[in-house]
């Protein structure tokens, strides 16, 4: 199983609501990553995972919260989220932080 | 100075042509390289990954490095309008392991 799924593919939301986008790989990565994507931009990393630690944190600001309940599942935790937070959230894993990142299908997020 | 640098483009090059994407990184410390293809609205899709200086083939993808030159390049050959999309390249920078992305390329393949 090469594939990295992701739910929901489509998410609306308001600014005051609380709600989850989810990951999950079967590959036996170690490494997993949430980034955000706007259009015509490339990828901006949020927030590494490597051995289920939280390794890396860009400076994201909090309405935005990561956890990593196991090895193969990612959630990302948002709340209060603000309409320029709408975009593509993208999650990846790899077997190693140096290693090809295989990335999930994408949430479209839109804040109203 | 950007860590991984490419040209935004657009690329136009006429179906079955060769098409040439190039990357430049500023990490001397570098030793793994990935290209992506992304299309409009999709997830990027892993291409190739080069860890050594030279070519590396695959179907009709050859990925070539030069780490002298800091330089990592995408050659597609018989492009089909099917290739047309955005490549990214990625390589690690900042001496992070974790590869950064350039902003991509966009390649238009015309019948």
């Amino acid at each position: 199983d090469t594939e990295v799924t992701q739910t929901p593919k489509h998410l609306v939301m308001g600014m005051t609501n609380k709600k989850s986008l989810k990951c999950e790989q079967h590959m036996g990565h170690r490494a997993m990553y949430w980034y955000k994507q706007k259009a015509k931009k490339p990828p901006e990393l949020m927030f590494v995972y490597s051995y289920e630690k939280l390794s890396i944190n860009e400076s994201v600001p909090s309405r935005f919260s990561p956890e990593c309940p196991n090895s193969s599942l990612l959630n990302l935790h948002l709340h209060a989220l603000q309409p320029e937070d709408s975009a593509l959230y993208l999650c990846a894993s790899s077997q190693g932080l140096d290693n090809e990142q295989f990335f999930g299908p994408g949430t479209r997020l839109t804040v109203l | 100075q950007k860590e991984v640098e490419q040209n935004s483009g657009p690329l136009s090059v006429p179906e079955g042509a060769i098409a040439s994407l190039n990357c430049t990184y500023s990490d001397r410390g570098s030793q793994s390289f990935f290209w992506y293809r992304q299309y409009s609205g999709k997830s990027p899709e892993l291409i190739m990954s080069i860890y050594s200086n030279g070519d590396k083939e695959d179907g009709r993808f050859t990925a070539q490095l030069n780490k002298a030159s800091q330089y990592v390049s995408l050659l597609i050959r018989d492009s089909q309008p099917s290739d047309s999309a955005t490549y990214l390249c990625a390589a690690p920078s900042g001496g992070s392991y974790i590869p950064t992305f350039g902003r991509g390329t966009s390649l238009i393949v015309h019948p």
